[in-house]
C-alpha cells in the first residue's frame, strides 16, 4: 500500500523480554517519527529521524528503548527488558519535509503496533 | 505536566448540529496548532491547522479558532455528520528550530447521533 506500514499490529510478550517493532514509511519520505500512545492519553513523542540519523531522541523514556533507521527508510524500535508500563500503542509517522519545515501538519501515521507486556 | 489539555473526554452531538471541541495550552512558545482525527484501529489523520499569527482557519465544514491571549483553541464542525464520529486530538508545535515536536492532548471522543 501507499501508506505507513507497521508490523506487528499486535504483540504480546512477557515482562523482561526483548521486542522489535517495525515501521515502513511512505516511499520517499525522509522524516520518520515514533510516538507512543498509552491508554487514555494522546500520542507522546519518542524519537525523530531525518534520513538515517536520529535528529531528536529526547522522548525516549530510558536506555531500554532504542531505534534505528540504517538505510533511511525502514525503522525499527527496539525495547529491551520490557516492563508492564511499556504496554501501549506505538505509532510511526513519516513526512516529506524535515521537522523544522513541518508547518502543514502533514504527518502521516501508521495504524500502530499494540504492545502488551504481561 | 500536560502542556496541551483537552478537558472534555467525550462529546455527543445530533447530526446536522455544530460540534465544538476545545483545547487549552500552557506553553506560550507554541507557534503552530493542529487537529488530528482518529478512528478505532487506525492511525491519526491530519485534519486542519493554524499558525499563531492567525486567529481563524477554515476548510469546508471545519474551522479552527485560536485565542492566543486565553491560550485556547477550538475546532468547529458544522454541520456534523455521523462519519465525523471519532477521537479528535489537538496538537501543538513545541517551538522553533530544527526539532519541532508535536505535543498532543489526550483527545475528545465525538459521537454524532443520526
Amino acid at each position: 500500500g501507499a501508506g505507513v506500514s507497521q508490523t506487528p499490529s499486535n504483540k504480546v510478550t512477557e515482562k523482561g523480554k526483548y521486542v522489535e517493532l517495525r515501521c515502513d514509511p511512505i516511499s520517499g519520505h525522509t522524516a520518520l517519527y515514533w510516538y507512543r500512545q498509552s491508554l487514555g492519553q494522546g500520542p507522546e513523542f519518542l524519537i525523530y529521524f531525518q534520513g538515517t540519523g536520529a535528529a531528536d531522541d529526547s522522548g525516549l523514556p530510558n536506555d531500554r528503548f532504542f531505534a534505528v533507521r540504517p538505510e533511511g527508510s525502514v525503522s525499527t524500535l527496539k525495547i529491551q527488558r520490557t516492563e508492564r508500563g511499556d504496554s501501549a500503542v506505538y505509532l510511526c509517522a513519516s513526512s516529506s519535509v524535515p521537522m523544522s519545515a513541518l508547518k502543514t501538519g502533514e504527518l502521516f501515521f501508521g495504524e500502530g503496533s499494540r504492545l502488551t507486556v504481561l | 505536566d500536560q502542556q496541551v489539555k483537552q478537558n472534555s473526554p467525550s462529546l455527543s452531538v445530533q447530526e446536522g448540529r455544530i460540534s465544538i471541541l476545545n483545547c487549552d495550552y500552557t506553553n506560550s512558545m507554541f507557534d503552530y496548532f493542529l487537529w488530528y482525527k482518529k478512528y478505532p484501529a487506525e492511525g491519526p489523520t491530519f485534519l486542519i491547522s493554524i499558525s499563531s499569527i492567525k486567529d481563524k482557519n477554515e476548510d469546508g465544514r471545519f474551522t479552527v479558532f485560536l485565542n492566543k491571549s486565553a491560550k485556547h483553541l477550538s475546532l468547529h464542525i458544522v454541520p456534523s455528520q455521523p462519519g465525523d464520529s471519532a477521537v479528535y486530538f489537538c496538537a501543538a508545535s513545541a517551538g522553533r528550530g530544527a526539532t519541532n515536536k508535536l505535543i498532543f492532548g489526550t483527545g475528545t471522543l465525538l459521537a454524532v447521533q443520526p
